[in-house]
């Protein structure tokens, strides 16, 4: 059974920080890693997608990397910004899609 | 472009009701779910669809019915409520795995806050 951890649970920095969330799965075998971002009462919205053949993908000041072989991607946010505040959540797919716990990420002006 | 439409977005029942949460895509995405997601478990797979007349279950589907007649459409019913129900229900769709939508991101609904008494 595939699970999927995120660490921390929770982290604060200050504005302008650069940060890393991580994202750890036991089952190699998937199709594709997603990084998603959730404001407090809302859905999910996806940031990026990770093919299995991928190592990274880049949207803006975001950046995350797949090493498929450990079972482990990261999620890089450059120069953060209290607009960044949210919780982000990994999840890995292959014929369903197993989330992680997330990540409640606070950026102080 | 509508994406994933979950209603109604608040309900709350007694124990012991039954009710249909409704879900509808227009992406023409072979794949449906339905998720659960409590506080500090993240979210968890009740039921799955890789396409119209097929469901599965996921990790926990005790108390949940699916029926998928269209590929549009994906209703998750709780038969009799119990307070363990109570959680917020998001509904998602993508392309299947393999298939010509594959690179595509999974997309959520809104979500549904269901309160059981």
């Amino acid at each position: 059974k595939q699970e999927v951890t995120q660490i921390p649970a929770a982290l604060s920095v200050p504005e302008g920080e650069n940060l890393v969330l991580n994202c750890s799965f036991t089952d190699s075998a998937i199709y594709n890693l997603q990084w998603f971002r959730q404001d407090p009462g809302k859905g999910l919205t996806s940031l990026l997608l990770i093919q299995s053949s991928q190592r990274e993908q880049t949207s803006g000041r975001l950046n995350a990397s797949l090493d498929k072989s450990s079972g482990r991607s990261t999620l890089y946010i450059a120069a953060s910004q209290p607009g960044d505040s949210a919780t982000y959540l990994c999840a890995v797919s292959n014929n369903d899609m197993r989330f992680g716990a997330g990540t409640r990420l606070t950026v102080k002006p | 472009n509508a994406g994933v439409t979950q209603t109604p977005k608040f309900q709350v029942l007694k124990t012991g009701q039954s009710m249909t949460l409704q879900c509808a895509q227009d992406m023409n995405h072979e794949y449906m779910s339905w998720y659960r997601q409590d506080p500090g478990m993240g979210l968890r797979l009740i039921h799955y669809s890789v396409g119209a007349g097929i469901t599965d279950q996921g990790e926990v589907p005790n108390g949940y019915n699916v029926s998928r007649s269209t590929t549009e459409d994906f209703p998750l019913r709780l038969l009799s409520a119990a307070p363990s129900q109570t959680s917020v229900y998001f509904c998602a769709s993508r392309g299947l795995t393999g298939g010509p939508n594959s690179n595509q991101p999974q997309h959520f609904g809104d979500g549904t806050r269901l309160s059981i008494l």
